[in-house]
Parts: structure tokens; C-alpha cells; sequence
């Protein structure tokens, strides 16, 4: 087995605060997501990072950068803060073959600015 | 683009019945995956089950299975006997195609109540 560990699990910023979540597993798995969550609207790609080095854009990356400096860990920044955004961030990782489609998630890091 | 949909927002069911909940997906691809996923109160996400969509059979893994229903790109979640801790929200995804990273595309959630 193994985890994934966000950090921190709550984040208050203020508008355009630059804000940097982080993410790290232990399942030696080679490709890491991040994720965000808004009420009512599931889950949207930000980043994701197949390998040590590497950075993909998803769906939503403006406004974001991520770094993936080790196989373990992938951060992501949120460049300037918007004024009452809400949402949770949520790190997954997955195998790269075999186990096409499982993703295992951390528990999220809840995001709040002032 | 590939997008999927859960038109239910919120069911409600007596423990020990039978639930299902709709997800249909739009995709060019000929080859694709579809998932479900749970998220407890918590905010625990965790895998439940997947559907390859070139097999015929649907998918079962313990109280869950689906219903694959290819003409209508539809992929329906059955939870038979279900119990309190299967309150939760349930979330349809999809990936196309079989190489690279596990790019999903998710629906916005099914929130299920299961009332004693």
C-alpha cells in the first residue's frame, strides 16, 4: 500500500498572493495529478506530470504553475490568488500501465481567499 | 473533447434496497475507459470500478456493477444491498484512449443518501 500527503490541508491567502500547495507519495508511482474541486462542478484538471521533470497542461492550468523535482513530489502554485475563490485541491497519482484509469487521491487541500 | 454527464444531483434510498445512477459521456474515440469513483464526507476519493469499452460484459466488484449501455453511451452504477456507509457522492469518469497518462474527465457527482 502507500498514501498520498497534501500539504498544508488548509490554506487562507490574500487577492494575489502567490500560494504553493504540495504533494508527496510513496506508491513509486511514475505519473502525479492535480486536481480541483468547486461545488457543484466535479473534479478539473490542472497539471499533470508523468515523470520526474515533466509538466503537462490539463484542462484549467492558467493561472497555475506546478513543478515535479522528484519522482515523490508534485507542487503546485497558484500564481495570484482571486478574491473569494473557494476550492479544493486535490494531488492523485497513478501506475502508468496496467491499472489504466486508477487514480489515488490525497485528501485534499481546501483553498480560501480573503 | 470528450465531456460526461451525471444529470442526478442527489438520491435518497432505504438501507438494503437497490440504487442506480445515470452517467452518459461523449467521446470521438473508439477506445475508452470509464470509471466510478467515491468521495466520502470525509473528502476521501477512492476507485470502485471501471468499464473497457470494447467488453461486451459489465463490470461487477462486490456490491458494485454496472450497466453498459454502448448505442447510448451510457454507464450506469448499480450498488445492490446498500448500506449507510455507501453515502457518499459518486462521481462518473472517462479517459480515451489506452497510452499516456490517465487524463480523466470527470462528471460533476451524484450525491447518494442511504436513509435507515
Amino acid at each position: 500500500g502507500g498514501i498520498i500527503t497534501q500539504t498544508p490541508k488548509f490554506l487562507i491567502g490574500q487577492e494575489g498572493q502567490k500560494l504553493t500547495l504540495k504533494c508527496q507519495q510513496n506508491f513509486n508511482h511514475d505519473t502525479m495529478y492535480w486536481y480541483r474541486q468547486d461545488s457543484g462542478k466535479g473534479l478539473r484538471l490542472i497539471y499533470y506530470s508523468i515523470t520526474e521533470n515533466d509538466l503537462q497542461k490539463g484542462d484549467l492550468s492558467e493561472g497555475y504553475d506546478a513543478s515535479r523535482e522528484k519522482k515523490s513530489s508534485f507542487s503546485l502554485t497558484v500564481t495570484s490568488a482571486q478574491k473569494n475563490e473557494m476550492a479544493v485541491f486535490l494531488c492523485a497519482s497513478s501506475r502508468d500501465r496496467g491499472y489504466t484509469g486508477q487514480l489515488y487521491f490525497g485528501e485534499g487541500s481546501k483553498l480560501t481567499v480573503l | 473533447a470528450q465531456k460526461v454527464t451525471q444529470t442526478q444531483t442527489s438520491i435518497s434510498v432505504v438501507e438494503k434496497t437497490t440504487v442506480t445512477m445515470d452517467c452518459v459521456y461523449e467521446t470521438r474515440d473508439s477506445s475508452y475507459f470509464l470509471f466510478w469513483y467515491k468521495q466520502t464526507a470525509s473528502g476521501e476519493i477512492v476507485f470502485l470500478i471501471r468499464q473497457d469499452s470494447y467488453k461486451k460484459e459489465n463490470a461487477t466488484v462486490g456490491h458494485y456493477s454496472l450497466n453498459f449501455q454502448k448505442p447510448k453511451s451510457s454507464i450506469g452504477l448499480i450498488i445492490t444491498a446498500t448500506q449507510i456507509e455507501d453515502s457518499a457522492v459518486y462521481f462518473c469518469a472517462m479517459r480515451e484512449g489506452a497510452e499516456g497518462a490517465d487524463r480523466l474527465t470527470f462528471g460533476k457527482g451524484t450525491q447518494l443518501i442511504i436513509q435507515p
